[in-house]
């Protein structure tokens, strides 16, 4: 139990164009997921929390225009990067919190690169 | 602000050997969860192990467990009988306060990449 897929797992685009990333909860409801972002050999940094049926709170120092998150069931959310740039290039991971437990599952993970 | 410090960049163990992977954390919360995650070269995060606050007693999960010393607040992960498989980078991660109904937002370490040599 407790998986989570995300899509696509590698995309490459052009600098300008905009990238959309799906998460989905497989075999459980998470009012909650989050994305994370990170860069090679570093830790994970959170990027924004996403609640179904309200807005996504975002970390200081991400630009909501620029990230657009919609949480739009129970099992699903997607990011989408807007006129993704070359440094908007990087791992994305989302994760979802399943049951009471706080513990949180984490997609496979999208590697974009923007040329 | 929580922090979390995984001062050992990298790590080497004998397969078959038992390895420590170290975790200080720090917080002003009285309620939190620590987590430990795996990840392999291919990205994917996983999930090995919790620990709550108010857990009295250590967590185990098959060859992992977390030695957990609130006092000096450290979680340090605990692999047995390592395997070839284990090799990959290892987070300690927390839960952070958030005023979320129901959520916990993760605060994460630098990670650990550890290395089994057959």
């Amino acid at each position: 139990g407790a998986v989570v897929s995300q899509h696509p797992s590698r995309v490459i685009c052009k600098s300008g164009t905009s990238v959309k990333i799906e998460c989905r909860s497989l075999d459980f409801q998470a009012t909650t997921m989050f994305w994370y972002r990170q860069f090679p050999k570093q830790s994970l940094m959170l990027m924004a929390t996403s609640n179904e049926g309200s807005k996504a709170t975002y970390e200081q120092g991400v630009e909501k225009d620029k990230f657009l998150i919609n949480h739009a069931s129970l099992t699903l959310s997607t990011l989408t990067v807007t006129s993704a740039h070359p440094e908007d290039s990087s791992f994305y991971i989302c994760s979802a919190e399943s049951g009471a437990a706080e513990t949180q599952y984490f997609g496979p993970g999208t590697r974009l690169l923007v040329l | 602000a929580q922090k979390i410090t995984q001062t050992q960049p990298g790590m080497f163990v004998q397969e078959k050997e038992a390895v420590t992977l170290d975790c200080t954390y720090d917080t002003s919360d009285q309620s939190y969860g620590l987590f430990w995650y795996k990840q392999p070269s291919s990205g994917e995060m996983i999930f090995l192990i919790y620990q709550g606050s108010y857990d009295e007693q250590n967590a185990t999960e098959g060859r992992y467990s977390l030695n957990f010393q609130k006092a000096r607040k450290s979680a340090n992960l605990v692999i047995s009988a390592s395997q070839l498989g284990d090799s990959a980078m290892y987070f300690c991660a927390m839960t952070r306060s958030y005023s979320g109904a129901g959520s916990y937002q993760l605060t994460f370490g630098k990670g650990t990449k550890l290395s089994v040599i057959p």
